[in-house]
């Protein structure tokens, strides 16, 4: 089992639809982070957390540390958020990540 | 602007050949990293460096080897000893975890895609 599952492994969803993205880890972690990578695959940080919630724009991310469950909720989507949306976890020693193996999101207009 | 520099974006490798990636940066972060990354995977750890002139291997570092002279440069070289180069490969950066840069997310380049012909 990886230490970082996400699901769904593909998602499929018309403009401005809600969107939940969903990242379960098993290790003690001292961030998560939520990352996006465009086609050409160059990533771009999106979020850290280490507790509660944080919103940019349509994007809000939430951790739930007791249950070691994060979500990424993307509002009123857009076919240009489409993109894989990768969910990592840093440990409580170093600064190593540990990467889920990514959701393929796919909006359509 | 600052950020983090990858070449070549494409890369070609004859077989039993060595190729270095090139990762640059100028956010005057300590930490560097290369990741790989293949297909329906999430990304692996190669080699990673926290300060000049010293790295670590990381969960997959046979055949593949760094060197980290400068803070701004971590280049990978892959080797002929790797035996299934083909992937992606992205390189980052990060402050230390210490101090008051301590809680920044690692900044990614835009990776070099590397095939064999």
């Amino acid at each position: 089992k990886n230490e970082v599952e996400q699901s769904p492994q593909n998602l499929t969803a018309q403009e401005g639809e809600f969107i939940t993205i969903n990242c379960s880890y098993s290790v003690g972690i001292s961030a998560l982070h939520w990352l996006q990578q465009h086609p050409g695959g160059g990533i771009v940080s999106l979020f850290m957390l280490s507790s509660g919630k944080k919103k940019h724009g349509r994007l809000i991310a939430t951790i739930n540390i007791q249950e070691k469950h994060s979500s990424l909720h993307i509002t009123a989507s857009h076919p240009r958020d489409s993109a894989v949306y990768i969910c990592a976890v840093r440990g409580t020693s170093g600064s190593r990540l540990t990467f889920g193996e990514g959701t393929q999101l796919t909006v359509n207009p | 602007d600052g950020g983090i520099t990858q070449s070549p974006k494409y890369l070609f490798r004859k077989e039993g050949q060595n190729v270095t990636l090139s990762c640059e940066q100028n956010l005057n972060h300590d930490a560097m990293y290369w990741y790989r990354q293949d297909p329906g995977q999430g990304l692996r750890l190669i080699y990673y460096s926290q300060i000049v002139n010293d790295f670590q291997k990381g969960d997959i570092a046979e055949g593949y080897s760094v060197s980290r002279e400068k803070k701004e440069s971590f280049p990978l070289t892959v080797t002929s000893a790797q035996k299934n180069p083909t992937a992606f490969y992205l390189c980052a950066s990060s402050p230390p975890r210490g101090g008051a840069l301590g809680n920044q997310p690692q900044h990614f380049g835009d990776g070099t895609r590397l095939s064999i012909l």
